[in-house]
């Protein structure tokens, strides 16, 4: 089975400045999707990035961006010029197709960030 | 992004009775959605993977015979929560899955059985 860790259970950044999320997960996989999730406290799910295994290159969106080692099966996520609203819990998330219409699904913990003014 | 909507936001029932929660993909077909369960400060439990025209996928420790899933169209998914308990008391998130194997969340639904 899959698993997921996300080290970190709270971290807290200063609001402009940079923080690194981390998260390994362990699979014998090679095709497989990893996303990081945003749950702020209204509690909506929300995709911040997602990367293919197969891709080399780190996924980026805007102020958000993947360092993604799939020897290493490390996949973290960097948040540069935080802003207020990026406070939020922030799930690492594995998937996998494993068959028509059935796929494999696990979430970590989550790491509960804290941007302060 | 896509939209997924969830109905009831909130629901307050006796226990013995049973619960229907609508998973709706808005703007978007989804073959497939998610099923999660929340506890209070934890991460999202899978339990069930439900597809269109098809039998759902529980996981395991799951009862499917309590958490009866249907999926009848290409936008609509429901879970009913049968002879529901207090310990069923959580909060139920869908998701559905679009043609990139991306998930996009319904914004949850707060069951509290009394």
């Amino acid at each position: 089975a899959q698993t997921v860790t996300q080290s970190q259970p709270e971290m807290s950044v200063q609001e402009a400045e940079t923080v690194t999320l981390s998260c390994t997960y362990d699979t014998s996989e090679n095709n497989y999707y990893l996303f990081w999730y945003k749950q702020p406290p209204s509690r909506q799910m929300i995709l911040v990035i997602r990367q293919e295994a197969y891709k080399q290159q780190n996924a980026t969106e805007n102020r958000f961006s993947v360092n993604f080692q799939k020897a290493a099966k490390s996949f973290s996520l960097k948040i540069s010029d935080s802003q207020l609203g990026d406070t939020a819990m922030y799930f690492c998330a594995f998937m996998k197709r494993a068959g028509a219409g059935s796929y494999q699904l696990t979430f970590g913990k989550g790491t509960k960030l804290s941007v302060i003014p | 992004g896509a939209v997924v909507s969830q109905h009831p936001s909130r629901v307050i029932c006796k226990s013995g009775t049973s619960v229907k929660i609508e998973c709706r993909s808005l703007d978007f077909q989804a073959t497939t959605m998610f099923w999660y369960r929340q506890f209070p400060k934890q991460s999202l439990m899978l339990m069930a993977t439900s597809n269109e025209g098809s039998k759902a996928t529980y996981e395991q420790g799951v009862e499917k015979d309590k958490f009866l899933i249907n999926h009848a169209s290409l936008t609509l998914s429901t879970l009913t929560v049968t002879s529901a308990h207090p310990e069923d008391s959580s909060f139920y998130i869908c998701s559905g899955l679009d043609r990139r194997n991306e998930q996009f969340f319904g914004p949850g639904t707060r069951l509290t059985v009394l």
